[in-house]
């Protein structure tokens, strides 16, 4: 059981530059999170996705796009790369809204460098 | 303001050693608390969740409590091992909203032989 999957694990881009983030999950959740985890900061939300078809803004959206592109799939796009947007970025997937019981599981996490 | 205050920022602990790891939180309204580990180059791993009734909640080594009245949680990790150096997350979760679950910065704790 691979859980959730992202793809790839290390990254370095140019500034301006544009990539997308891959993430898969094989646990039939309905709900799909993209965070970022910054050195001396929580972990912030970006983009999520609480079902197939619907895709929300959350705490520091600004640079990015999302794809809920099937109930297993959720990619973050980012168009034209800053070195703000230096980070690790992890992908994550619940049964259902993160309010509720129902826990996160996360992926190992991409680390994107901008130069 | 909703926010998560972790205490120790980071930890050094002998092996085999107790610690406690602490977190104080302003969320409200609150739904339910989880600690998270996360390894080095890993994504957080669900320890343990807490909803508003629960007082104390155990998994194997590590024993989280809760206290909704004053909103402090804290992180019991007994006879600790060298796998067990990692961060730890606190999380508190509202019933809803656009960012409903509120992380900590984390304890960074490491043990040593």
């Amino acid at each position: 059981n691979a859980g959730v999957t992202q793809t790839p694990k290390f990254q370095v881009l140019k500034t301006g530059q544009s990539m997308t983030l891959q993430c898969a999950q094989d646990m039939n959740h309905n709900s799909m999170y993209w965070y970022r985890q910054d050195p001396g900061m929580g972990l912030r939300l970006i983009y999520y996705s609480a079902s197939e078809g619907t895709t929300d803004k959350g705490e520091v959206p600004n640079g990015y796009n999302v794809s809920r592109l099937n109930k297993r799939e959720f990619s973050l796009r980012l168009e034209s790369a800053a070195p703000s947007q230096t980070s690790v970025y992890f992908c994550a997937s619940s049964e259902a809204g993160g309010g509720s019981y129902y826990g996160y599981t996360f992926g190992s996490g991409t680390r994107l460098t901008v130069v | 303001k909703n926010q998560v205050e972790q205490s120790p920022q980071s930890l050094i602990i002998l092996e085999g050693k107790n610690c406690t790891l602490q977190c104080n939180y302003t969320v409200s309204p609150f739904s339910n608390l989880r600690w998270y580990k996360q390894d080095t180059g890993r994504g957080p791993v669900s320890l343990t969740i807490m909803t508003f009734s629960e007082n104390t909640k155990s998994n194997g080594r590590y024993t989280a409590t809760l206290d909704a009245d004053t909103k402090q949680s804290s992180l019991h990790i007994t006879a600790s091992q060298l796998s067990d150096s990692a961060s730890y997350i606190c999380v508190v979760s509202r019933p809803s909203g656009n960012t409903p679950l509120v992380f900590g910065k984390g304890t960074r704790l490491s043990v040593i032989a």
